[in-house]
């Protein structure tokens, strides 16, 4: 089955405790994202990468991490969390960058709560 | 910037009624593609429907259909027949080529039994 995988689904984390949120495809996708989904500010795109080892800043990258080592992985990390990155974290992939009329394929989501 | 929004926080339709979900946007492009997304309360980000700019003829799925004002830089969402499986946040999103989509910030439907 097609799809995007997140893990984990739930984290809850202190403050200053190193995590990774692991996003995988099988889609053999060029075009991979993450963003956080706040209430009343939709979605917001933190870091994407257009292929294996280019990477790139999206509009709220302040914080967050990530690499792209092999196609199908685009992990996020988070080197110190702090509690306003308290938010619902969706992984999305697209077949190409600039494949404007493709949809992206999201992953189900992943709540982080730090405390 | 692109920008997107949607001024309706929270909407609600009756069950089997007609209800348009608004969302405008700001671009100097003239070629586009405009998104409208649906994410039930299982958290899942779905297509719902997609329009081309250069295309003047509105998209339709099923009972889902755009009145896309190219001109007013407007994409409604026209949902028919509203079934309580509609109920969701929806985001309407916009992409030029090469750049990043650009979601607006959702509206919350509620659809009464």
């Amino acid at each position: 089955e097609a799809q995007v995988t997140q893990n984990p689904r739930y984290l809850i984390t202190v403050t200053g405790k190193k995590l990774t949120v692991t996003c995988s495809q099988n889609m053999n996708h060029e075009y991979m994202s993450w963003y956080r989904q706040d209430p009343g500010l939709g979605l917001r795109q933190i870091y994407y990468s257009m292929n294996v080892e280019v990477t790139d800043k999206g509009d709220v990258p302040e914080g967050y991490k990530v690499s792209r080592k092999e196609k199908r992985n685009f992990p996020l990390i988070l080197e110190s969390p702090s509690p306003n990155q308290t938010s619902l974290y969706f992984c999305a992939s697209s077949p190409s960058p600039t494949g404007t009329w493709e949809t992206q394929y999201f992953g189900p989501g992943t709540r982080l709560l730090v405390l | 910037a692109q920008t997107v929004t949607q001024s309706q926080p929270e909407m609600s339709v009756q069950e089997a009624e007609t209800v348009t979900l608004s969302c405008t946007y700001d671009t100097s492009e003239s070629d586009y593609y405009l998104f409208w997304y649906k994410q039930p309360p299982s958290r899942q980000m779905i297509l719902v429907i997609r329009q081309e700019a250069y295309k003047q003829q509105n998209a339709t799925e099923n009972r889902f259909s755009v009145n896309f004002q190219k001109a007013a830089k407007s994409f409604s969402l026209k949902i028919s027949d509203s079934q309580l499986g509609d109920a969701a946040m929806y985001f309407c999103a916009y992409r030029t080529y090469g750049q990043n989509f650009v979601f607006g910030p959702g509206t919350r439907l509620s659809v009464l039994p």
